[in-house]
């Protein structure tokens, strides 16, 4: 079954503690890329990938981190949280430039 | 102004009622267009892709119109499983996926 595998669902942290919310995708897709959702904002792009080792800048790219060494798993990672980092995110995935995007089920963070 | 513009709603509508939604898009150079369904709190999922000679899917037609960078959708014979929020998402050829905020329905019986 084709999936895109977004961990943790739900994650409380504090304020500075590393951390990384995992995605990994089975449909052996090139593009990969995330998001922050917040109310009244919308859904937009943090980072994304067009191929293993080719990372790109998205609209909010401040205070995150990727890699994407291996085509199935695009990690973000956030080395220093902050309280305005609190949201819903999503890891998408998609065949050549982003058609058709697969999104995996999200992960509602909180940092305190 | 944003990139991608949509109505901000919300609508409701009573069953049966045919509704749409409109958005617009500042990027001339934009490449792909969608229309994305998101049930609250979940993952997006794709409704349809938008192409200049319009598309249909049952009761879901879309539109795009370059000249107007205009992008459309019509829902016919609501259903109450069509409430949900509608999302319209430009991609350009650089890999870069916008997302209009999105347009809620609310469909009553």
């Amino acid at each position: 079954e084709a999936q895109v595998t977004q961990n943790p669902r739900y994650l409380i942290t504090v304020t500075g503690k590393k951390l990384t919310v995992t995605c990994s995708q089975n449909m052996n897709h090139e593009y990969m890329s995330w998001y922050r959702q917040d109310p009244g904002l919308g859904l937009r792009q943090i980072y994304y990938s067009m191929n293993v080792e080719v990372t790109d800048k998205g609209d909010v790219p401040e205070g995150y981190k990727v890699s994407r060494k291996e085509k199935r798993n695009f990690p973000l990672i956030l080395e220093s949280p902050s309280p305005n980092q609190t949201s819903l995110y999503f890891c998408a995935t998609g065949d050549r430039f982003n058609e058709k995007l697969f999104f995996g089920s999200g992960t509602q963070l909180s940092v305190l | 102004r944003k990139e991608v513009e949509q109505d901000p709603g919300p609508f409701n509508v009573p069953e049966g009622a045919t509704v749409a939604f409109n958005c617009t898009y500042s990027n001339s150079a934009s490449q792909s267009f969608f229309w994305y369904r998101q049930d609250c709190r979940k993952e997006p999922k794709l409704l349809m892709s938008v192409y200049s000679s319009g598309n249909e899917d049952g009761r879901f037609t879309a539109q795009l119109n370059r000249a107007s960078q205009y992008i459309s959708l019509l829902i016919r014979d609501s259903k109450l499983s069509d409430s949900a929020t509608y999302l319209c998402v430009v991609t350009g050829n650089a890999g870069k996926s916008t997302f209009g905020d999105g347009t809620t329905l609310t469909v009553k019986p």
